[in-house]
């Protein structure tokens, strides 16, 4: 049973494309996370997702877009994909904000 | 001054001893501390969670935690080569944002 699961696990894609990475999670949580870590390995919030709040990091170019269908779900669109958003991609889940969240298994994102 | 501050190391240990790690966190508000291990290619995992000041053992693990000196730690005692990762300290302050991680080797 998968706590917190992304798919897929690895993209390979073209520049200019537009491409979605979905997360579910099974665990009743509210808050649900996007983090993108670059090849430093520093974790970067990218938005966060809690009872119906929608909380995006100010850095965070507008073709990123997070789409919540319930609760259990937080999707991931990227427009226009450039070299630079070659990374991987975390989705997370925790009870609230104040708590431990927990990871999916991540999704590789290259950019040729 | 970043949120969520951690020397990268990397950290070195011989087998058996006592890996210490630190972190320092610039907003007073935070209410919640953590730390993740992540293994290469791997996702993080939860090792510990804190919220407040004083120690919590969990296992060989020992988290501290002083709010006054906004300073949160994680001591390993008896290191295990298995133990070799990168750690890293999380806090929350409206969400969870962590520090750019600690590499530890832990060498047989």
């Amino acid at each position: 049973d998968t706590a917190v699961s992304q798919t897929p696990k690895y993209l390979v894609t073209q520049m200019g494309n537009d491409k979605s990475i979905k997360c579910e999670q099974n665990l009743g949580h509210d808050t649900m996370y996007w983090y993108k870590q670059d090849s430093k390995k520093f974790l970067k919030i990218m938005f966060s997702y809690n009872n119906k709040e929608l909380i995006i990091n100010e850095t965070v170019p507008n073709r990123f877009s997070p789409k919540s269908p319930d609760k259990a779900h937080l999707n991931l669109h990227i427009n226009s994909l450039e070299l630079g958003d070659s990374a991987v991609y975390f989705c997370a889940s925790s009870q609230d904000w104040t708590r431990a969240a927990f990871f999916g298994q991540g999704t590789r994102l290259t950019v040729v | 001054q970043k949120e969520v501050e951690q020397n990268s190391g990397p950290l070195s240990v011989p087998e058996g001893a006592i890996a210490s790690l630190n972190c320092t966190y610039s907003d007073r508000g935070s209410q919640s501390f953590f730390w993740y291990r992540q293994y290469s290619g791997k996702s993080p995992e939860l090792i510990m969670s804190i919220y407040s000041n004083g120690d919590k053992e969990d296992g060989r693990f020992t988290a501290q935690l002083n709010k006054a000196s906004q300073y949160v730690s994680l001591l390993i005692r008896d290191s295990q080569p298995s133990d070799s990762a990168t750690y890293l300290c999380a806090v929350n302050i409206k969400d969870m944002r962590f520090g750019a991680g600690t590499r530890l080797t832990v060498k047989p």
